[in-house]
């Protein structure tokens, strides 16, 4: 049975760097059928998909993060982290870590469900 | 980019069948096969309900099916029971950049 278990401070000061770290394990990183990404949920609203990344070290982010946003992957410890700069208040949120379906075709490559996801995480941003 | 549109809340009577609707546009919800439906109860972690618009993943009751008509995709619970009441997320993928994936609002589901 696959798992995915979130770690890292819980609590992280503004202006700087958040930084997570996801452990895969009962199954291999090293997948051509998947991404893995990281999806975070404000107390009390909605989820937002950070990015994704293949186990190859293609990155993908959302736009409107993507200056801040760093995800890398080390498939020697079937890991793959999250890092978050110049985090404010607004990035106070529950951080999960996910498996999503990969599908190619025709050359292009698409992101699917999250079919399997970790307990999440809450990060605090104060002082 | 927006979120997908689904509405705040919808409620049902046990038995009863509600459906969620998540509508987008021809960039993600209508031009691609890859919406997917979460179940999410409070303090507890998303769980895969619905994926490729109508499949099942494996554990997932009967009860639960996926549509999708244009740019608007549906979750269908017939049967409601006390344990469906949650908040339900769509999802999709969406072109609009490079490899994206973007979420609905979400909808409170009461179970009245």
């Amino acid at each position: 049975q696959l798992q995915l278990q979130e770690s890292g401070p819980g609590l992280v000061k503004p202006s700087e760097t958040l930084s997570l770290t996801c452990t895969v394990s009962g199954g291999s990183i090293s997948s051509s059928s998947y991404y893995w990404g990281w999806i975070r949920q404000p107390p009390g609203k909605g989820l937002e998909w950070i990015g994704s990344i293949y186990y190859s070290g293609s990155t993908y982010y959302n736009p409107s993060l993507k200056s801040r946003v760093t995800i890398s992957v080390d498939t020697s410890k079937n890991q793959f982290s999250l890092k978050l700069s110049s985090v404010t208040a607004a990035d106070t949120a529950v951080y999960y870590c996910a498996r999503h379906m990969r599908y190619c075709s025709g050359g292009s490559c698409y992101s699917g469900a999250g079919d399997y996801w970790g307990q999440g995480t809450l990060v605090t941003v104060s002082s | 980019q927006s979120a997908l549109t689904q509405p705040a809340s919808v409620s049902g009577s046990p038995g009863q069948s509600i459906t969620i609707s998540c509508t987008g546009t021809s960039s993600d919800v209508g031009g691609y096969n890859y919406v997917s439906w979460y179940q999410q109860h409070p303090g507890k972690a998303p769980k895969l309900m619905i994926y490729e618009v109508s499949n099942r993943p494996s554990g997932v009751s009967n009860r639960f099916s996926g549509s999708k008509s244009g740019n608007t995709a549906s979750l269908t619970i017939s049967g409601l029971q006390a344990e469906d009441e949650a908040d339900y997320y769509c999802s999709s993928y969406t072109s609009s950049s490079t490899l994206y994936v973007v979420f609905g609002g979400g909808t409170k589901l009461t179970v009245l």
